[in-house]
């Protein structure tokens, strides 16, 4: 069955120190591996979608990676408004099987 | 360009009765997957729509149902509520199942 771990389940950090959030997995074929954000009481926000490893992709202070066996979220010099639940999920290569496997999230807390 | 909107916002219930939630997909858009979140929990696949069919189901009981309209809106109804149906009920809508999923903010629901 599809699997998805997330580490840490939280994390504090002091505005502009960087930290790397994990994400594992264990399928049996990835389509696509994604990340999202999510506010408290909110909907996921699309940050990323990876295919293949080595792919990297970047959006201001974030930076995510890809190997075979996990993700990394690298977050670079962080401010209070990254604070949020950070939420990986995949796809497998399935025909018909499109659902997203979700992990359990890592709590980002940023503080001034 | 309106994203995916979900109504209610919130809703309270009590145990056995019904509820009938709603989702308009984001414009160009054609297939609705319904996922819920329990609270410190990544969200958990209920089902997927397209063209107005159920194409795929995750491990819920048939109390879980849904419904897709011929403008790809969307309904998921629950029957017979337990306390352990309230979450946060997220709609997510994408074009043919492809990799670019759309969240909308949910609909939280407590069942009391």
């Amino acid at each position: 069955e599809d699997q998805v771990t997330q580490s840490p389940e939280a994390l504090r950090l002091q505005e502009g120190e960087s930290s790397s959030l994990n994400c594992s997995y264990t399928v049996s074929g990835l389509r696509g591996l994604f990340w999202y954000r999510q506010d408290p009481g909110k909907g996921p926000e699309f940050l990323f979608t990876l295919y293949s490893a080595g792919e990297e992709k970047e959006k201001e202070r974030l930076k995510a990676t890809l190997t075979k066996k996990e993700s990394f979220l690298h977050i670079t010099a962080p401010k209070p408004e990254d604070s949020a639940t950070y939420l990986c999920a995949v796809q497998v290569e399935d025909f018909g099987n499109e659902k997203l496997t979700f992990g359990t999230g890592t709590r980002l807390t940023i503080i001034p | 360009d309106a994203g995916v909107t979900q109504s209610p916002t919130h809703l309270i219930k009590t145990r056995g009765q019904q509820v009938t939630l709603r989702c308009s997909p984001k414009s160009g858009h054609d297939t609705v997957s319904w996922y819920q979140q329990a609270l410190g929990q990544g969200p958990q696949f209920i089902f997927q729509y397209y063209e107005e069919e159920e194409r795929q189901r995750g491990n819920f009981p048939d109390r879980f149902s849904g419904h897709q309209f011929p403008n790809y809106s969307s309904e998921l109804n629950v029957n017979a509520l337990l306390l352990g149906d309230s979450a946060l009920y997220l709609c997510a809508s994408s074009f043919q199942g492809d990799y670019g999923y759309t969240f909308g903010s949910g609909t939280r629901l407590t069942v009391v």
